[in-house]
């Protein structure tokens, strides 16, 4: 079945430094989604992915999905400690009514 | 946040007992899904459903029932809760027809002695 991999598991960064978590499919992907989980709380949608070689910006937050709809990555420039929280991929192929998420990121943020 | 309310919230319960969880929506979306968050597993799907009386199995449906009776509640049932269903349990709404984005409950923690 469909599988979506993502690294790191793990990164600590120092306050203002950038960060990138990268997400890979086994096949290919109608669309991709991104959302972030704070410690203690519930995963928040942050963006969604449809088009090949699609680039969005959020702030400071820059999505990108891959030419071959199988891969994607989340960037951040400049972390501020409110970025601390994990960070998931999740995609859906074509004609599929299931999201299947990757294991996340946890990105902690050094003041 | 969605109109999205999960009960109850945190749950110790014992090996081999009936446990029900309930996700209750207001915003009258027709697909509802039951996931699980584990350590290094993250979020994977247990049941959804995409109407009333309409269910499909997930990747990690063992041990699991659900039913959906109404539009706004999908009830998780573990039937006889073994430990290995200790985790938190997150209830989600969205998909097909809204564009695929899934909005979040705020999660169950089920505790099982």
């Amino acid at each position: 079945g469909q599988q979506v991999m993502q690294i790191p598991q793990y990164q600590h960064v120092q306050e203002g430094e950038d960060f990138t978590t990268y997400c890979n499919s086994s096949t290919t992907l109608s669309n991709i989604q991104w959302y972030k989980q704070r410690p203690g709380g519930h995963p928040v949608f942050l963006i969604q992915l449809v088009k090949s070689g699609e680039v969005k910006k959020q702030k400071r937050l820059t999505f990108q999905f891959g030419e071959a709809k199988k891969n994607s990555s989340l960037h951040i420039t400049a972390t501020q400690t409110t970025d601390v929280g994990t960070y998931f991929c999740a995609g859906i192929e074509g004609g599929s009514e299931k999201l299947v998420f990757g294991k996340g990121t946890k990105l902690t943020v050094n003041p | 946040d969605a109109g999205i309310t999960q009960s109850p919230r945190h749950k110790v319960t014992e090996t081999g007992t009936p446990v029900t969880l309930r996700c209750h929506q207001t915003e009258n979306h027709r697909y509802m899904y039951w996931y699980r968050q584990d350590p290094g597993h993250g979020l994977r799907l247990i049941h959804y459903s995409y109407g009333v009386k309409d269910t499909d199995k997930g990747e990690v449906s063992d041990g699991y029932s659900v039913s959906r009776s109404k539009t706004e509640d999908f009830l998780l049932t573990l039937e006889s809760a073994t430990s290995s269903q200790t985790s938190v349990y997150f209830c989600a709404i969205g998909g097909p027809g809204h564009s695929y984005e899934q909005y979040f409950g705020p999660g169950t923690r089920l505790t099982v002695t």
